[in-house]
């Protein structure tokens, strides 16, 4: 049982499409990352949150820290093929000092 | 700066067989570790280390080992290959233990026949 969920796994839309994925825990986390990973490569930082209700905005792309801590949403405004590629959140928690990931939200845009 | 290297990029292997996975970081991180990918359960912690000289087991350290003699250097290796070891191995690297930018290598793409 993944501590941290995804949704959806699979996502294909075309260019100039909005959408949201999330990723929701029972858990608390006192930090929430974001990275995208492209085919061959490892994962990249896309953005950290956190504090509770915390929005951030990375150009099309906005992060959000659910209100207690415990889920989060990205959301892409006119999705371009570049943007294509998996999603991973990560939350840290305090009391085990390690990173929980979630299994990631396949993004494929079509142009 | 090289960031995260990692070595070989693929690796094919027979059951039984034993290799080494090389990582390295140029940023003097305290932190280093290894996670394998596989489809539909994104990354699984396999050992981690917070400074030279000490490491320790994440969630599937089974099968593995790790050393840290040098802050640069972390290799991972395989004691005897199974074929559920077929993964895409990748080596990170941050500051310092905790909620800190992981920096990844390329990753290197094993097979256990």
């Amino acid at each position: 049982t993944q501590l941290l969920e995804q949704s959806p796994q699979f996502l294909s839309i075309q260019e100039g499409e909005n959408l949201t994925v999330y990723c929701n825990s029972s858990s608390v986390f006192s930090s929430l990352q974001w990275y995208r990973q492209e085919p061959g490569e490892g994962p990249v930082l896309l953005v950290t949150v956190v504090t509770g209700g915390e929005v951030k905005k990375l150009k099309r792309l906005t992060f959000q820290f659910g209100d207690a801590r415990k889920d989060s949403s990205l959301h892409i405004t006119a999705a371009q093929p570049g943007d294509t590629g998996l999603y991973l959140c990560a939350g840290y928690m305090d009391s085990n000092y390690q990173l929980i990931w979630g299994a990631g939200t396949k993004l494929i845009i079509k142009p | 700066n090289a960031g995260v290297t990692q070595t070989p990029k693929f690796q094919v292997l027979k059951t039984g067989q034993s290799m080494t996975l090389q990582c390295a970081q140029d940023m003097n991180h305290e932190y280093m570790s290894w996670y394998r990918q596989d489809p539909g359960m994104g990354l699984r912690l396999i050992h981690y280390s917070v400074g030279a000289g000490i490491t320790d087991q994440g969630e599937v350290p089974n099968g593995y080992n790790v050393s840290r003699s040098t802050t640069e250097d972390f290799p991972l290796r395989l004691l005897s290959a199974a074929p559920s070891q077929t993964s895409v191995y990748f080596c990170a690297s941050s500051k310092l233990a905790g909620a800190y930018e992981q920096y990844f290598g390329p990753g290197t793409r094993l097979t256990v026949t």
